[in-house]
C-alpha cells in the first residue's frame, strides 16, 4: 500500500481563513518530511519541511506540525490567500541505498485547497 | 541562476512509438531524479542519478523504460513502444546531493506525455 497518505482530496476555505491540511504516514522509520505545493500546469513547489526530532516548524504564514505517536504530518496556511489555491503534498524520506547520497521521496495523492472568495 | 528545465513541455505519441524527455537540473546539482504524475495522482518515483550512476533502478516501471546522464548534467528518460497507459506528466528534481538527510529537491515543470 501506499506509504504516506492525505485525509481529505479536497479542502474548500474562506479567503482571509486559516487551513489545514492533514497527512498520515504508514513508516515509522521516516525521519524527514515535506510539504510541496503545486499550482496547475507547474512542478511541485518546496513549501516547508521538518525532521522527525521536531514537532513544530514555522515559516512565512505556514506552520508544520509533526505526531510521531499517530504518524500524522499537518500544514497550517494562516490567512489564506488567493495564491494559494494549489494542490498540495506531503513527502516522506525513502532512503534509496545505504552508501550515502540524496534520498528519494514517497508522496502522498494531494489535498485539493480551493480558496472561496 | 535558472530552474529545473525540462523537455518538450508537451508530447503527444502513437502507441507503440518511442519517445525521449529531457532534463536540465540546475546547476551544480550532483543528484538529479524522475517522476511520474497520473492524472488527480500523486508522484511515484522512477529512478535516482548521483552523478552519472544510478544506483536504484528498482521504480522503473517496467524494461521499455530506461535513463541515462550524461556529464553529471543533462538527463533523458526513454519509453520504449509507448502504451496508453503511460500517459502521465514527467517530472524530473534535482538536488545538491549532499547526502544529508535535509537535501531539497527542486522539480522542474515536467513534460506531460499523451499516448494514442
Amino acid at each position: 500500500g501506499e506509504s504516506v497518505g492525505l485525509h481529505l482530496p479536497t479542502l474548500s476555505v474562506q479567503e482571509g481563513d486559516n487551513s489545514i491540511i492533514n497527512c498520515a504516514y504508514s513508516n515509522s522509520a521516516s525521519d524527514y518530511f515535506i510539504w510541496y505545493k503545486q499550482e496547475s500546469g507547474k512542478g511541485p513547489q518546496f513549501i516547508i519541511d521538518i525532521r522527525s526530532n521536531m514537532d513544530k516548524r514555522q515559516g512565512q504564514r505556514v506552520t508544520v506540525l509533526l505526531n510521531k505517536t499517530v504518524k500524522h504530518l499537518s500544514l497550517q496556511i494562516a490567512a489564506t490567500q488567493p495564491g494559494d489555491s494549489a494542490v498540495y503534498f506531503c513527502a516522506e524520506n525513502m532512503p534509496l541505498y545505504s552508501g550515502g547520497g540524496a534520498d528519494g521521496l514517497t508522496f502522498g495523492k494531494g489535498t485539493h485547497l480551493i480558496i472561496q472568495p | 541562476g535558472a530552474g529545473v528545465s525540462q523537455s518538450p513541455s508537451n508530447k503527444v505519441t502513437e502507441k507503440g512509438k518511442d519517445v525521449e524527455l529531457r532534463c536540465d537540473p540546475i546547476s551544480g546539482h550532483t543528484a538529479l531524479y524522475w517522476y511520474r504524475q497520473s492524472l488527480g495522482q500523486g508522484l511515484e518515483f522512477l529512478i535516482y542519478f548521483q552523478g552519472n550512476s544510478a544506483p536504484d533502478k528498482s521504480g522503473l516501471p517496467s524494461d521499455r523504460f530506461s535513463a541515462e546522464r550524461t556529464g553529471g548534467s543533462v538527463s533523458t528518460l526513454t519509453i520504449q513502444r509507448t502504451q496508453q497507459e503511460d500517459s502521465a506528466v514527467y517530472l524530473c528534481a534535482s538536488s545538491l546531493g549532499t547526502g544529508y538527510l535535509t537535501d531539497t529537491q527542486y522539480f522542474g515543470p515536467g513534460t506531460r506525455l499523451t499516448v494514442l
